[in-house]
């Protein structure tokens, strides 16, 4: 069925690395791909979105890629901090789903001091 | 985000009973969504409106049940049909829900736990 894969499940990265996170989706009309940031007992929030329009799209350390052709997207987060620890999620809008948002399992990142 | 509530934070349920989480948003908001979160896994979609007075099924509606009577208020219901109800419970909001395309933003979750 129609879905979003989200890789890796665990990453650990050394504090002032980069941190890449890959989602791949399977519906060629998908056309939003947000990620949300998860700490801890806490609410998901939105750190950054790109639409079908655009391939790329940055935000201080944080940036998306997407590519269409390949039907994946991408989380970039460079000169990681311990804040940055956290579970990361990706979503699309899926057509199975009624155009509502799909979401990846999640990538539990562990910035190392 | 900090528009969205829900209550309670935490809620403990006996098998065979019914209870109902709450979810509130002050920002004007057409849509509102009910995510279910297990451990390890992602959101999955429960229920969600568009409008008020309309809902919709999501991808694990069974044993659940929702009302939208009001813009501001979007209730869910977890009955004694939902055969393995304890988990994370978010609900959301979005200016529209039209295509799915408009930011989500997620209240701060109920953790129900049955006994």
């Amino acid at each position: 069925g129609e879905n979003v894969e989200q890789h890796p499940s665990t990453l650990s990265v050394q504090e002032g690395d980069s941190a890449v996170i890959k989602c791949t989706y399977s519906d060629s009309a998908s056309n939003y791909f947000p990620w949300y940031k998860q700490e801890l007992g806490k609410r998901p929030q939105l750190i950054i979105d790109i639409r079908s329009n655009v391939g790329e799209k940055k935000d201080q350390r944080i940036a998306v890629t997407l590519n269409k052709t390949a039907k994946h997207f991408s989380l970039h987060i460079t000169e990681t901090q311990p804040e940055d620890s956290a579970v990361y999620f990706c979503a699309a809008t899926l057509s199975g789903s009624a155009r509502q948002l799909t979401f990846g399992s999640g990538t539990q990142l562990t910035v190392l001091p | 985000d900090g528009g969205i509530t829900q209550s309670p934070k935490y809620l403990f349920r006996k098998e065979g009973q019914n209870v109902t989480l709450s979810c509130e948003q002050n920002l004007n908001h057409d849509a509102m969504y009910w995510y279910r979160q297990d451990p390890g896994q992602g959101l999955r979609l429960i229920y969600y409106s568009q409008i008020v007075n309309d809902f919709q099924k999501g991808d694990i509606a069974e044993g659940y049940s929702v009302s939208r009577e009001k813009k501001e208020s979007f209730p869910l219901t977890v009955t004694s049909a939902q055969k393995n109800p304890t988990a994370f419970y978010l609900c959301a909001s979005s200016i529209s829900g039209g295509v799915g395309t408009d930011t989500q933003y997620f209240g701060p979750g109920t953790r129900l736990t049955v006994l």
